[in-house]
C-alpha cells in the first residue's frame, strides 16, 4: 500500500526568506504523480505544484519548485521568497491511476510566515 | 464561476438525525470524489465516481450513502448521525478513469453533530 509521510508537523519562517517543507512516500509503482496542495485558513485545498514520476525535470510554479528524488522517494516543496500569503497548512499527496484513482495524502505541515 | 461547488458550507445538526451534502462541478470532467478531512486535518478518501458509477468505496459506514444523477453532481447523504461524523467533507473532480488529471477541490462542508 501507498503511504506518504511528512515529518514536520509545523514550520516557521520569516517574510522574504526560504523553506523546505518534507515528503517521503512508499510505493512499489513505477508511474505516478505527486501534488503539494495548500490549504489557508478558508479551508480551501489549493494546487500548489505537481509531478510526474516519469520525468526527471523538477516541477517549479513561479516561486514554488520541488526536490524529486525518485530512487529516495522524496518529494520536498521549496518556497523562496516567503510571504504572508503563504501561511497555510501544505500537503504532499500521492497519486496512481488505473482503478485505484484516488489522492493518499500526508498529515500536514502547518507553515506560519511571520512578518 | 465556481469550478466545484458545495452546499452547505456549514452544516449544524443533532446525533440521530439524516442530512445531505451536495456536490457540483462545472468543468466537464468524468469522476468526483468525497473525502473526509478529520479533526487533526487528515484527509481521507471515502468515495470516488466515475461517470455516475461507484469506483471507490473506502470501509466507509453504511450510514453514508452517496448518490451520483449525473457526471456533474455526487451528494453525500448520511444517516443516524454520530459525533464522530463531525468532520470537514471535501468534494473533489477530476477527468477519471485511468487519469491522473489532476483533482480540483471545493470549498469543503464543515459538519458538526452535537
Amino acid at each position: 500500500a501507498q503511504t506518504v509521510t511528512q515529518s514536520q508537523p509545523e514550520m516557521s519562517v520569516q517574510e522574504a526568506e526560504t523553506v523546505t517543507l518534507s515528503c517521503t512516500y512508499d510505493t512499489s509503482e513505477s508511474n505516478y504523480y505527486l501534488f503539494w496542495y495548500k490549504q489557508p485558513p478558508s479551508r480551501q485545498m489549493i494546487l500548489v505544484i505537481r509531478q510526474e514520476a516519469y520525468k526527471q525535470q523538477n516541477a517549479t510554479e513561479n516561486r514554488f519548485s520541488v526536490n524529486f528524488q525518485k530512487a529516495a522517494k522524496s518529494f520536498s516543496l521549496k518556497i523562496s521568497d516567503s510571504q504572508l500569503g503563504d501561511t497555510a497548512m501544505y500537503f504532499c499527496a500521492f497519486h496512481y491511476g488505473g482503478a485505484t484513482n484516488k489522492l493518499i495524502f500526508g498529515t500536514g505541515t502547518l507553515l506560519a510566515v511571520q512578518p | 464561476d465556481t469550478a466545484v461547488s458545495q452546499t452547505p458550507k456549514y452544516l449544524v445538526t443533532q446525533m440521530g438525525n439524516d442530512k445531505s451534502i451536495k456536490c457540483e462541478q462545472n468543468l466537464g470532467h468524468d469522476t468526483m470524489y468525497w473525502y473526509k478531512q478529520d479533526s487533526k486535518k487528515f484527509l481521507k478518501i471515502m468515495f470516488s465516481y466515475n461517470n455516475k458509477e461507484l469506483i471507490i468505496n473506502e470501509t466507509v459506514p453504511n450510514r453514508f450513502s452517496p448518490k451520483s444523477p449525473d457526471k456533474a453532481h455526487l451528494n453525500l447523504h448520511i444517516n443516524s448521525l454520530e459525533l464522530g461524523d463531525s468532520a470537514v467533507y471535501f468534494c473533489a473532480s477530476n477527468l477519471g478513469g485511468s487519469s491522473t488529471d489532476t483533482q480540483y477541490f471545493g470549498p469543503g462542508t464543515r459538519l458538526t453533530v452535537l
